[in-house]
């Protein structure tokens, strides 16, 4: 059973800031959340990860409350090129498993 | 980054045939590796646990004597797919935590292969 929810689908124009809110009610202590994006046909990608508060990168922004039943991804001024599926992941990072929810699909409209 | 290689990236084989297809860690050592199989427009499924020098443990649902799992070395797991049939066409895809030895600092960063597609016909 998968740690986490997400909206489905999501729209966006090119551009624009893209956030992707992941509900994860049940994380635990030790448990990192961390983001991956997946094109068609290719396995997941690592964007960014986090445990509490802020992190940022060079291409997303993680922003965890501090009740880390939440997150949220932000894209800053996203392109067509980042048009994929965006999955949210929590886990402890001890050689365990990743559990995949159903992720987000993001299309980006010019 | 880590890279995770796999091969190959795609076959394409007749029923009832056997197909093998390998995940290798380049730069890092993998005493642990993950298999997932994703459907099309599906998420990826936790099929199985490679350990090195171990029996691979297998999620509830998926058959072992089917999906043979073979860790042979820190840098090599192989999965085949035994008497391959049409539902067995999916992309295979596997992982490794880099990292492993650490007894508890820290996290353990996932890599994912490039995944292999698999049709049988």
């Amino acid at each position: 059973l998968a740690k986490t929810t997400q909206p489905i689908s999501m729209d966006s124009y090119e551009g624009q800031e893209v956030n992707i809110t992941c509900s994860h009610n049940n994380i635990a202590t030790n448990d990192y959340i961390t983001w991956y994006q997946q094109f068609p046909s290719q396995g997941p990608r690592f964007i960014i990860q986090g445990y509490k508060t802020k992190v940022t990168n060079e291409v997303a922004s993680l922003f965890i409350p501090a009740d880390r039943k939440s997150s949220t991804l932000s894209l800053p001024r996203v392109s067509l090129s980042d048009t994929a599926v965006y999955y949210c992941l929590v886990g402890d990072g001890r050689n365990t498993p990743l559990v995949f929810g159903k992720g987000t699909r993001l299309s980006v409209i010019a | 980054g880590a890279v995770v290689s796999q091969h190959p990236s795609w076959v394409i084989c007749k029923s009832g045939t056997s197909v093998k297809i390998e995940c290798r860690s380049l730069d890092f050592q993998a005493t642990t590796m993950f298999w997932y199989r994703q459907f099309p427009k599906q998420s990826l499924m936790l099929m199985a646990t490679s350990n090195e020098g171990s029996k691979a443990t297998y999620e509830q649902g998926v058959e072992k004597d089917k999906f043979l799992i073979n860790h042979a070395s820190l840098t090599l797991s192989t999965l085949t797919v035994t008497s391959a049939h049409p539902e067995d066409s999916s992309f295979y895809i596997c992982s490794a935590p880099r990292g492993q030895g650490a007894s508890g600092e820290g996290y353990n960063e996932q890599f994912f292969g490039p995944g292999t597609r698999l049709t049988v016909l």
